[in-house]
């Protein structure tokens, strides 16, 4: 199976600030990696898939950028609402599978 | 809209089986490959498996080969996913997740959830 692994593990963060969200895949996937943001006793929301695509009502402070092993997701200005657990995923092969996770705490 | 609603949360004995529903609306339900995620307390997701609502083929993961059955009732447009042998490690909330047409093919419609706990 491939591997994804995110950095960091958690951040602290201030709204208004930049923050970047980093995924590596153990082995070249295109552009087969999506994006999701999870708030806690909720399920998962699709944020941008293939890549750099954004899902319909996404915020447009959120982008992702990056193909192959190497990934990014951004979130311009963080607002309140954008404090969450973020995972990727890459849905190269039929074994999907995510990231361990990032959360974005105050 | 596109609606996945799942059923309650279930208590079971080391050793017996689950079996957790997905009903979907607001979309024709045998367009769309529909995915099993779980996710054990404090941890990630974890991808299960996929099923096809049109013909029923399925595709698991490979972990749990042999203990998990995904099946589908067309008339109804649910999805149902039943694990058996279950150990305390299945402990997890489980989630139905709709296949995207998209670019890539992300799980872009989630339901809320089914807490699936295992305890003697």
């Amino acid at each position: 199976d491939i591997q994804m692994t995110q950095s960091p593990s958690s951040l602290s963060a201030s709204v208004g600030d930049r923050v970047t969200i980093t995924c590596r895949a153990s082995q070249s996937i295109s552009s087969y990696l999506n994006w999701y943001q999870q708030k806690p006793g909720k399920a998962p929301k699709l944020l941008i898939y293939a890549a750099s695509s954004f899902q319909s009502g996404v915020p447009s402070r959120f982008s992702g950028s990056g193909s192959g092993t190497d990934f990014t997701l951004t979130i311009s200005s963080l607002q309140p609402e954008d404090f969450a657990t973020y995972y990727c995923q890459q849905s190269y092969t039929t074994a999907w599978t995510f990231g361990q996770g990032t959360k974005v705490e105050i | 809209q596109v609606q996945l609603v799942q059923s309650g949360a279930e208590v079971k004995k080391p050793g017996a089986s689950v079996k957790v529903s997905c009903k979907a609306s607001g979309y024709t339900f045998t367009s769309y490959y529909m995915h099993w995620v779980r996710q054990a307390p404090g941890q990630g997701l974890e991808w299960m498996g996929i099923i096809n609502p049109s013909g029923g083929s399925t595709n698991y993961a490979q972990k749990l080969q042999g203990r998990v059955t995904m099946t589908r009732d067309t008339s109804t447009s649910t999805v149902y996913m039943e694990l058996s042998s279950l150990r305390s490690e299945d402990t997890a909330v489980y989630f139905c997740a709709r296949r995207s047409a998209a670019a890539g093919a992300p799980f872009d419609y989630w339901g809320q959830g089914t807490l699936v706990t295992v305890s003697s």
